[in-house]
């Protein structure tokens, strides 16, 4: 399965700034989907990263909010903007390559997030 | 709409002991079915998954599942649990083909005592 990794591994941040992480795949992958796990909670997908266009957001998350970039099959970014303390989660990045065919998963080690 | 449910928040076993976790789905067809767990700290690891066939499936770690379509579950067991595995374990289903609608269920964290 492909390597995953995330910057930055957590984070402390300010109320009312923004915080860009990273998501760096050591292979080509078709799709690559952004999740947030609430303290406590199960994973909710924020968006689908799409090479090339404009993400697809879930119900619940906008653009202005959590802006997406996906530049190229190994790489994305997602930016939590105007950060409040409910904003504090961990945030996952996960792939899945269909032309491997594995109809799979694979997440990557998360950020961790906390907004004061 | 589909949806998972993990009715058991928290389990503790001793070590060596069984383990089964359960998990319950509803979708209108024979899902894909995964388990993942998640050590603190840490991202989520696949465990296993099924996607058609045979209804008993082998996981890593010493883990196995099996699906029963008649009850709608994918219960996640392992016979002889080691203090490594305490962690949190989530169930999954997703559409058959893809696996890019997942739903996750809300998790069991398991605590091994020594």
């Amino acid at each position: 399965s492909a390597v995953i990794s995330q910057k930055p591994s957590r984070d402390i941040c300010q109320r009312g700034t923004s915080l860009t992480i990273q998501c760096q795949v050591d292979s080509q992958v078709t799709m690559m989907f952004w999740y947030r796990q609430q303290p406590g909670q199960s994973l909710t997908l924020i968006a689908t990263a799409n090479q090339g266009s404009e993400a697809t957001y879930e119900s619940g998350f906008v653009i202005d909010k959590f802006p997406i970039s996906r530049p190229n099959l190994t790489f994305s970014t997602l930016t939590v903007s105007n950060m409040s303390p409910e904003d504090s989660s961990i945030y996952l990045c996960s792939v899945e390559d269909r032309l491997a065919s594995t109809d799979t998963q694979y997440f990557g080690p998360g950020t961790r997030l906390t907004v004061l | 709409a589909q949806s998972v449910t993990q009715p058991d928040i928290h389990i503790t076993v001793s070590e060596g002991a069984s383990l089964e976790l359960r998990c319950n789905y509803s979708y209108g067809a024979t899902p894909y079915l995964f388990w993942y767990v998640q050590s603190p700290g840490q991202g989520l690891q696949l465990l296993l998954k099924y996607f058609s066939g045979d209804t008993l499936v082998q996981g890593i770690k010493g883990f196995e599942a099996e699906f029963k379509r008649s009850q709608s579950s994918f219960n996640l067991r392992k016979p002889s649990v080691h203090w490594s595995d305490a962690a949190e374990y989530f169930c999954a289903v997703g559409a058959p083909g893809t696996a890019s609608k997942l739903t996750f269920g809300t998790g069991t964290r398991l605590q091994v005592t020594l």
